[in-house]
């Protein structure tokens, strides 16, 4: 079946840099996305990776893939306190629907 | 700007009432999804539109129901059969519904309480 997990939490300090981690099941995903999430708001979509890929990058966002292992991470560099949020990955399996799987989303803490 | 609204922000319902989350869009995309996100949960599908006229079920469509009679509109109904609806509901939408993978992109949300 399709399933698509996260950490729940991770904290950094201000400056240093986040890496944070999913892993997903469906091995006919075509993408895989990133969101970030604000508190008690929308889904904000970062970036997004096709599956032939095995890196992207993105000012400070890198995004890497690996097929093989279904594992897929989102490095953040020079964390901000603006970067503070939920992180949600998500696959998408294509089809006629562009259905979504979400992970369960980490909760990214920057400390100053 | 185009973008997706959703209203309201807040809502409240008593028990055994139906209550209506709109949301609105001027992408001209034509597909649009409505979301249920739980805490500590990531999104679960409710009821997806490809097309005006058109819809159906997601994971978690009972209790729910939908109208597509407009391309920029995509109401959700929470009915009295919904027992547990307190939830943050998102709703969002694509260019093109099927043949290519197409990013989906959300409105603010709408977080119903139940009094």
């Amino acid at each position: 079946g399709e399933d698509v997990e996260q950490s729940l939490f991770l904290s950094v300090r201000e400056g240093d840099s986040s890496v944070i981690n999913c892993t997903y099941t469906d091995s006919s995903s075509t993408y895989l996305y990133w969101y970030k999430q604000e508190p008690g708001a929308g889904l904000q979509l970062l970036t997004y990776i096709f599956s032939n890929m095995d890196m992207k990058q993105d000012q400070r966002l890198t995004v890497l893939l690996n097929k093989k292992d279904k594992h897929l991470s989102l490095r953040i560099a020079d964390t901000q306190t603006g970067d503070s949020a939920i992180y949600f990955c998500a696959e998408s399996i294509g089809g006629a629907t562009n259905k979504l799987i979400f992970g369960t989303g980490t909760l990214l803490a920057v400390q100053p | 700007d185009g973008g997706i609204t959703q209203s309201p922000k807040y809502l409240f319902r008593k028990e055994g009432q139906n209550v209506t989350l709109s949301c609105e869009q001027n992408l001209n995309h034509d597909a649009m999804y409505w979301y249920r996100q739980d805490p500590g949960q990531g999104l679960r599908l409710i009821y997806y539109s490809q097309i005006v006229n058109d819809f159906q079920k997601g994971d978690i469509a009972e209790g729910y129901s939908v109208s597509r009679e407009k391309k920029e509109s995509f109401p959700l109904t929470v009915t009295s059969a919904q027992k547990n609806p307190t939830a943050f509901y998102l709703c969002a939408s694509t260019r093109t519904a099927g043949g290519q993978v197409e990013t989906q992109y959300f409105g603010p949300g709408t977080r119903l309480l139940v009094l």
